[in-house]
């Protein structure tokens, strides 16, 4: 049982666009969702977060943002740039297993100049 | 600081070796996670510890896997007898107790595992 599915493998985008990214889950007792980008040959990099009592939380060109009701999380880039071209991978936390994050399979960004 | 760091960057083993990675977290950080990623089965979670303790090692996948935690500063996860099928990239991450809900964890830049 996947808790944190990321749907699409892979999106492309032109320099400048929008990017959004997606994320579903189904642990309702999920109470943070963090998003992490991953270059090549290494780890992965925290980015932003969201807590569950939130419904949008915004970082300079990124924003997450958050429906409860439809346990779907968003990541929009913009605008994006080439240096954003990496693996986005999705994560979620329980308040009952707090040292604890799930992650999802990863999308893979490419933002073309 | 340096971030997290592990070592070896990569490994490559005959089946039936054993293997030790390593892993040295960030000063001052209390929790640790080993993590493994695969092609079939994305990022999961092996094993965590807070303050140098177990805390759950549902996500090990047999008793050929173990990791320890001596010292605030060191970790090991060690595979004995390796098989092929161990082969991915294994991450180290530390965070502080309680933020890496929501400030996230640090990784190191991982350890490629080949067993031939």
């Amino acid at each position: 049982d996947q808790q944190v599915k990321q749907n699409s493998p892979s999106l492309s985008v032109q320099e400048g666009r929008i990017s959004i990214l997606n994320c579903d889950y189904t642990n309702s007792m999920f109470d943070y969702f963090l998003w992490y980008k991953k270059y090549p040959a290494e780890g992965p990099t925290f980015l932003i977060s969201i807590s569950s009592i939130k419904d949008k939380n915004e970082d300079g060109r990124f924003t997450v943002f958050l429906n409860k009701s439809a346990k779907h999380l968003s990541l929009h880039i913009v605008p994006s740039q080439p240096g954003d071209s990496a693996v986005y991978f999705c994560a979620a936390s329980e308040w009952t297993n707090a040292g604890k994050s799930t992650f999802g399979d990863g999308t893979t960004l490419t933002v073309k100049p | 600081d340096a971030g997290v760091i592990q070592s070896p960057r990569h490994e490559v083993t005959e089946m039936g070796q054993e293997v030790t990675l390593r892993c040295k977290p960030i000063s001052g950080h209390n929790s640790l996670f080993w993590y493994r990623q695969t092609m079939m089965r994305g990022l999961e979670l092996l094993i965590y510890f807070n303050n140098n303790v177990p805390i759950d090692d549902s996500g090990m996948p047999e008793d050929r896997f173990s990791a320890k935690m001596p010292n605030a500063s060191f970790s090991t996860l060690k595979i004995q007898p390796s098989e092929p099928r161990d082969s991915a990239v294994y991450f180290c991450a530390s965070s502080l107790r309680g933020t890496g809900r929501g400030y996230g964890y640090t990784f190191g830049s991982g350890t490629r595992l080949t067993v031939v």
